[in-house]
């Protein structure tokens, strides 16, 4: 079965750092991109990062550049999203995404979505 | 960066209606274009990519068109299941972006 199974996040204080994973299953995962896209509370969505099949190109929101990395690990079919320096307005649901094979960043498939909350 | 406008922000139909969502490109994206639906409590799902192609499994009910700044998600006869909130995302350049969103309420 096509599945993405998302980990981490939790509650942190402003300044500090949290690391998310997400698990594919039921696919070729080295051949598929990936995405990480956030939602605050009643709001809409903001795409994060995406991270290409093989890992060399990596791409970020301007509200996460310098804070957030985007990485992934193949031979553990696991894409993780490292943030660092959190800020209040980093609080969301954060979904992990799968690109299609022939249109990379299409979001076909999605995690059930992992809580994030920056707060002192 | 690339800015979507979706409009309305907020729609209310009756079942049976025919219903159009517009999203604007603050520059030209050629076809590269997704529209999603999401419920309360769940993850976004797929129904339109590269403008007009229906996702596998989406009802024929939805539809896309347009290319370069302006297009089009229509529902052509509203559904119960259909009351949800509708995004449209580019895929043409780095950063990706989403438009606002349009909540499509039951009237």
């Amino acid at each position: 079965e096509l599945q993405l199974l998302q980990s981490g996040g939790g509650l942190e204080q402003p300044g500090g750092s949290l690391r998310l994973s997400c698990v594919g299953s039921g696919f070729t995962y080295y051949s598929y991109a990936m995405a990480w896209v956030r939602q605050a509370p009643g709001k809409g969505l903001e795409w994060v990062a995406a991270i290409s099949g093989n890992g060399e190109s990596r791409n970020y929101a301007d509200s996460v550049k310098g804070r957030f990395t985007i990485s992934r690990d193949n031979s553990k079919n696991t894409v993780y999203l490292e943030m660092n320096n959190l800020r209040a307005e980093d609080t969301a649901l954060y979904y992990c995404a799968r690109g299609m094979p022939s249109r990379l960043y299409y979001c076909e498939v999605w995690g059930q979505g992992t809580l994030v909350s920056v707060s002192s | 960066d690339i800015q979507l406008t979706q409009s309305p922000s907020f729609l209310s139909a009756s079942i049976g209606d025919r219903v159009t969502i517009t999203c604007r490109a603050s520059q030209g994206i050629s076809i590269e274009l997704a529209w999603f639906q999401q419920k309360p409590g769940k993850a976004p799902n797929l129904l339109i990519y590269a403008a007009s192609r229906l996702q596998s499994g989406v009802p024929s009910r939805f539809s896309g068109s347009g290319s370069g700044t302006e297009f089009t998600l229509t529902i052509s006869s509203l559904q119960p299941e259909d009351f949800a909130t509708y995004y449209c995302q580019q895929i043409k350049s780095f950063p990706l972006t989403f438009g606002g969103g349009t909540e499509v309420e039951i009237k």
